[in-house]
């Protein structure tokens, strides 16, 4: 039973660059959320993709943005960065759209550094 | 504004010690309180997860309790081991009013020394 896995393992951006961090969930999930983690913090919300569409939306500027594949795999794209985008990009996957009740499985996490 | 504040930030225990963390929240209407266990540059792993109307929950050698009346939570880790150095992350959820979103703590970077 594979679990969460993400790619890939860390990326070195300059400013202005844009990226493309992939997921895919675990099997049987249909759901995937994507977090950013800076050092020393606990992960921030950025939006959850369900059926395709972005279901729900942290706090985080238009330059944020996702897709959701028909195989449930994701992709978030960061466009303009930014030296502050710096941080571990966690994907978590779950089943069903209501992400509150149902447990969340992370991946490993995507580091990325901005010079 | 929902939140979750957990204390204390850091602390460090010798091995085969016990210690306590403590996590309080302000989530309305509350759904569930799960702990994590996230190691230094790795994704976070689930120890624990409850909802309403559970008041402590096991996964070995940790213990979790929940009071839900004064939105509080402790992880509690028995008999210390090196491995248990980690970051503990209690996360929150809301129920639809909330916008089902989880709130994450800060995290307590735990370090067990020999």
């Amino acid at each position: 039973d594979a679990g969460v896995t993400q790619s890939p393992t860390h990326l070195i951006k300059t400013r202005g660059q844009q990226v493309t961090l992939r997921c895919s969930p675990k099997s049987g999930h249909d759901t995937v959320s994507w977090y950013q983690q800076a050092l020393g913090q606990g992960p921030q919300f950025i939006f959850q993709y369900y059926e395709e569409e972005e279901r729900q939306r942290g706090n985080f500027p238009d330059r944020f943005s996702g897709h959701q594949f028909p195989n449930y795999s994701s992709e978030l794209n960061v466009n303009a960065l930014l030296l502050g985008d710096s941080a571990l990009y966690l994907c978590a996957s779950s089943l069903g759209a209501d992400g509150g009740s149902y447990e969340q499985y992370f991946g490993p996490g995507t580091r990325l550094t901005v010079t | 504004k929902n939140q979750v504040e957990q204390s204390p930030q850091s602390l460090i225990i010798l091995e085969g010690k016990n210690c306590t963390l403590q996590c309080n929240y302000t989530v309305s209407p509350f759904s569930n309180l799960r702990w994590y266990k996230q190691d230094t540059g790795r994704g976070p792993v689930s120890l624990t997860i409850m909802t309403f109307s559970e008041n402590t929950k096991s996964n070995g050698r940790y213990t979790a309790t929940l009071d839900a009346d004064t939105k509080q939570s402790s992880l509690h880790i028995t008999a210390s081991q090196l491995s248990d150095s980690a970051s503990y992350i209690c996360v929150v959820s809301g129920r639809k009013a909330a916008g089902n979103k989880l709130t994450f703590g800060g995290g307590t970077r735990v370090l067990v020394k020999p």
